[in-house]
């Protein structure tokens, strides 16, 4: 299984939006609404921002959004802030029981 | 406060074997599948194994073949990843993940992961 393609970076000034694309296939993201999305500092554990393409888990602001057109996922985070710094990763589940993985974003707050 | 500890990484020579374990707690573990996932260094996320809540189901990453084995103990709040036959591009950090919807589709708890160095 291949991994989803995302670029390798991003930026925007505080208080803009970035958003992230997640590309993969008709076997993965286009085929299911399973694409999750991690936020990771160097160092740290991923911590799950979007699950089930646009779902926030509690806790998470509502400046993280998730959608999905075709075979491409995106996050936008809005109001950006330092904190949001970060590597990002999509994930989708892959059919046949397995999950993938893209090759992850870094943002950088400019 | 859901906790998710991982132990037993460490430095091993290509061939070997290594046992990680992860213990948790401050949730039902016996009801949630859980997952490893690995991180080489300076690399991408990558799942490796998945297991049901009582064992009945479980999914290896295609690119393992065989080579590593999922396990847990309900008993005991402990999963498990024993690899075998280990090689250098198995070096990675290795971290235990809670899945939300039991759908092998989203982790929202993870531990702090363990390092597993592969080498002569």
């Amino acid at each position: 299984q291949s991994a989803l393609t995302q670029p390798p970076s991003a930026s925007g000034s505080p208080g803009q939006s970035v958003t992230i694309s997640c590309t993969g296939t008709s076997s993965d993201v286009g085929g299911y609404n399973y694409v999750s999305w991690y936020k990771q500092h160097p160092g740290k554990a991923p911590k799950l921002m979007i699950y089930e393409v646009s779902k926030r888990p509690s806790g998470v602001p509502d400046r993280f959004s998730g959608s999905k057109s075709g075979n491409t996922a995106s996050l936008t985070v809005s109001g950006l802030q330092a904190e949001d710094e970060a590597d990002y990763y999509c994930s989708s589940y892959a059919g046949s029981n397995n999950l993938v993985f893209g090759g992850g974003t870094k943002v950088t707050v400019l | 406060e859901v906790q998710l500890v991982e132990s037993g990484g460490g430095l091993v020579k290509p061939g070997g074997s290594l046992r990680l374990s992860c213990a948790a707690s401050g949730f039902t573990f016996s009801s949630y599948t859980m997952n490893w996932v690995r991180q080489a260094p300076g690399k991408g996320l990558e799942w490796v194994s998945s297991i049901s809540s009582s064992s009945s189901y479980i999914y290896y990453a295609d690119s393992l073949k065989g080579r590593f084995t999922i396990s847990r103990d309900n008993a005991k709040n402990s999963l498990f990843l024993q690899m075998n036959s280990l090689r250098a591009e198995d070096t990675a950090v290795y971290y235990c993940a809670r899945d939300r919807g039991n759908s092998l589709a989203e982790f929202d708890y993870w531990g702090q992961g363990t390092l597993v160095t592969v080498s002569s």
